[in-house]
């Protein structure tokens, strides 16, 4: 199935651990996107990456650091993982010659921090 | 900057009655506007978009938009809803030559029977 694909779903960890979330695309697009969904539900951009290069940079801490290995794929590293981290993180992907199309998103990883 | 107001942050409904979300936007230059579905524990689904050209536009599940310019609105509708409607729906708005989309804080839709 063509698609964004986010692991893990879920991940519940303590405060002060270094994490992962992966994300995939096979849709062909070129920029793909993290975004933060809290507890009202507001989704926030994070950061954007076109062809593995860094185009937005919204006001994250630098605990964050998105890495983007090849254009299909963005992982957000977090480290020093705090309770205000808990969230919902979206990745999403879209294509820089047809972005009138709009995002497509993955499922979205669920990160609890105790 | 772009910006999105969604003025109800819950609109409960019965079954089968009709259903308008509202939703304004501020920019000093043209946007493309969205409307998506995050149906509960999933990610955003794409409604229905409006880039250019007319102002009244469909798009999936029965929903439809109104571009409104004067009014800087884009109001979602649908003439009867169903239980299974029940979600949370975002606007976004994106500046013509950016690609970022910026959200608005979303309409919970609760359709009771």
């Amino acid at each position: 199935d063509t698609a964004v694909s986010q692991t893990p779903k879920y991940l519940v960890t303590q405060m002060g651990n270094d994490k992962s979330i992966k994300c995939e695309q096979n849709l062909g697009h070129d920029t793909m996107y993290w975004y933060k969904q809290d507890s009202k539900k507001f989704l926030k951009i994070m950061f954007s990456y076109n062809n593995k290069e860094l185009i937005i940079n919204e006001t994250v801490p630098n605990r964050f650091s998105p890495k983007s290995p090849d254009k299909a794929h963005l992982n957000l590293h977090i480290n020093s993982l705090e309770l205000g981290d808990s969230a919902v993180y979206f990745c999403a992907s879209s294509q820089e010659a047809a972005f009138s199309v709009g995002y497509t998103f993955g499922s979205g990883t669920r990160l609890t921090v105790v | 900057a772009q910006s999105v107001t969604q003025l109800d942050s819950q609109v409960p409904v019965f079954e089968e009655a009709p259903v308008e979300l509202r939703c304004n936007y501020s920019s000093s230059v043209s946007v493309y506007l969205f409307w998506y579905v995050q149906y509960p524990n999933q990610g955003l689904q794409l409604l229905l978009k409006y880039l250019s050209g007319s102002t009244l536009v469909k798009g999936i599940n029965g929903f439809e938009a109104e571009f409104n310019k004067s009014q800087t609105s884009f109001h979602l509708r649908k003439p009867s809803v169903h239980i299974s409607d029940t979600a949370e729906y975002f606007c976004a708005v994106s500046e013509q030559g950016f690609q970022k989309l910026v959200f608005g804080t979303g309409t919970r839709l609760l359709v009771s029977p």
